[in-house]
Parts: structure tokens; sequence; C-alpha cells
């Protein structure tokens, strides 16, 4: 019930393509659910984050989508850029409690 | 992660010897986390805590790990007796109980290697 699976684990897009990460989750009483970029070497630093109220959030050119029902959450990054090259990591918590990460996806933008 | 400093950013340890972690948070933020790292895998939650409290320590192991975050300085976890398996990087992250976005901060993280 603690897990978050995200799929695939790594993940070739085109520069300028749509690169797509999923989450699953089980625990219905998480009500965080953000996303973090890692450099290699570097910590992890937030992208974006939603709350379940929501269905969907745009920062730029990276958007979630959240399905409740399905308890589900993506990570879509439209223009996809080389610089976007990094781990992605999908996580969710409950009461501010402590974040549960997935196992993360090696994202690689070809030039 | 500017702001949570975490040292050393290296640390070699042989095997039977102690390995100590400091992390300081953000200015302010008076929650502590630490998360270990394995190459090419995820964030494990180890320990959750406050200014001289241990919320949650769920995911420490039994024997051998401590964390604490005393009143004043940085906190410091410690693995004593580290064997190889303990290699690994190692995330202290910081949240700002008062803003109540449930956001962490990291640091750059402390890589121990065992010999």
């Amino acid at each position: 019930q603690q897990q978050v699976k995200q799929s695939p684990q790594s993940l070739i897009v085109q520069k300028g393509g749509i690169s797509i990460i999923n989450c699953a989750y089980e625990n219905t009483a998480f009500d965080y659910f953000p996303w973090y970029q890692q450099f290699p070497g570097k910590g992890p630093a937030l992208l974006i984050a939603i709350r379940p109220d929501v269905s969907e959030k745009k920062e730029g050119r990276f958007t979630i989508s959240f399905n409740k029902s399905a308890k589900q959450f993506s990570l879509h990054i439209m223009d996809s850029q080389p610089g976007d090259s990094a781990t992605y990591f999908c996580a969710a918590s409950w009461g501010a409690q402590k974040l549960v990460f997935g196992q993360g996806t090696r994202l690689t933008i070809n030039p | 992660n500017a702001g949570v400093m975490q040292n050393p950013r290296h640390l070699v340890r042989r095997r039977g010897q102690e390995a100590r972690l400091r992390c300081s948070p953000m200015k302010g933020h008076s929650h502590v986390y630490w998360y270990r790292q394995l190459p090419e895998e995820g964030l494990k939650f180890m320990v959750y805590l406050q200014k001289e409290n241990i919320i949650d320590e769920s995911g420490m192991p039994k024997e051998r790990f401590s964390a604490e975050f005393p009143k004043e300085g940085p906190s410091i976890l410690r693995i004593q007796q580290v064997v190889r398996g303990d290699s690994a990087a190692y995330f202290c992250a910081g949240r700002d109980e008062a803003a109540g976005t449930g956001e962490l901060f990291f640091g750059e993280g402390s890589r121990l290697t065992v010999l």
C-alpha cells in the first residue's frame, strides 16, 4: 500500500517530442503527488506537483495528469529538449508525512 | 537544492568503521528527512525528524543506524560498523512546516563508499 509504481524504467525521445512517464499508487490516503527531477551527481529537485482535487496541472512545458479513480498520474514533457535528459521520480505522501518515491525513469532526449 | 547543506559530499570508509553524515536544512525548516539511494535505484525513506524528536524511523535499519536532529546544529545520520552494502548516496531533505506545501528541499547528497 505504501508503494508507488513508475514506468517506464528508461525512455528515449527525439528532440521536440513528447515524453510521458506514468505512476500508479494504491494508498487512497495520499493527497500530494510531486514529480522530482534529478541530474547525475545532484539531489532531486521539485519539478511540479498536484493535489487530488484537480485533474491536470500545467507549468510551462510540464503537465501532470491525475486520474483519481484509476489511482494513476503521469508527467508529460512537451517539446522535449536535450537539457531535459535526467532521471525523473514520481512520489506521493499524505498529511505532510514522508514522500514515497517511484523507482525512477531515466529520460534521454536525442538531439 | 540551494540552501540544504550536506557534508561530506564524498566519504570513504573501510568495513567496520563509522560514518557520520551531516545535514543543515534551509533556515526556518525544522523538519528533516533522510533518504538512501542505491545506484540506478529510487530514493528509499529512512527517517523523519523534527528538532530533538524522531517522528518516523520506519525505514531505518534496526541495527547500526541512528539519526538525530538536535536543538542546535545539523542533523546527523550515523552508521556504525559499516559494511559494503551501506555504499550509497544519502540525501537529506528539509520541509517548511509553516508553508504547508509538502515540498521537500533536497541537498546534493553524501556519497558513501565502503571498501
